[in-house]
């Protein structure tokens, strides 16, 4: 157990629709990472957040957008949904946001989308 | 995008055997990380080498990094069926913070 929690586990939805993830770090960590996997595109960054502020950015759409809240949980909220967003995502935390801290992935949300 | 490609993108061996897991890459990194991902399930870290650094161990797995042909390997040894799982290298690019850019992963089977 990593200590980062994921909730829902499994998200069954149709296109079209929005769907709110929600992730709650490991204690004490301030930095919160998303990723998706996907079949086709593997493993993927998609944004970190960093005691509340958008830290870095990476391969995410603008149909998608996240936040970190003052207790530090973040949400990952994914709108106008299409098939090509099935996939699994996943929530990281590490403790100061440096290169050298390893992250601690969440057990991840499986999303299908009908 | 992916950062980089492993090698074998798939490999079964005997239990008690060793397995050979080769990442490349393609930037200038500051560290490179190694995963296992055991099916449909979340990332467990395995260790981290620094860019500075040739070799690591960690219990039975040791890590090389040759930053000159961007490529590093991960050996288990005296494998067992437990360390069935997918396993990806990650690396961390200089000038880019501390995001993970995966490889491809590698999945292995080890038969009892």
């Amino acid at each position: 157990d990593s200590g980062v929690t994921q909730t829902p586990k499994h998200l069954i939805t149709a296109t079209g629709q929005r769907v709110t993830l929600r992730c709650s770090p490991r204690s004490g960590d301030l930095s919160v990472y998303w990723y998706q996997q996907s079949l086709d595109q593997g493993l993927q960054f998609l944004i970190q957040y960093y005691n509340g502020e958008e830290r870095a950015k990476g391969n995410i759409l603008e149909r998608f957008s996240a936040q970190q809240f003052p207790d530090l949980h973040s949400e990952l909220n994914l709108s106008s949904l299409e098939l090509g967003d099935s996939a699994l995502y996943f929530c990281a935390s590490s403790t100061s946001g440096t290169p050298y801290n390893e992250q601690f992935f969440g057990p991840g949300t499986r999303l299908t989308v009908l | 995008s992916q950062q980089g490609e492993e090698d074998p993108q798939a490999l079964s061996i005997q239990e008690g055997e060793n397995a050979t897991m080769n990442c490349s890459y393609k930037t200038s990194i500051n560290n490179l990380q190694w995963y296992r991902q055991n099916s449909g399930r979340g990332l467990v870290h395995l260790i981290l080498i620094r860019s500075n650094e040739r070799e690591k161990h960690s219990g039975r797995l040791r890590v090389t990094l040759d930053t000159s042909k961007k490529s590093s390997s991960l050996l288990i040894t005296a494998s067992r069926a437990a360390d069935t799982a997918s396993y990806f290298c990650a690396t961390v690019k200089k000038s880019s913070g501390d995001k993970l850019t995966f490889g491809t992963g590698t999945r292995l089977a080890v038969r009892p």
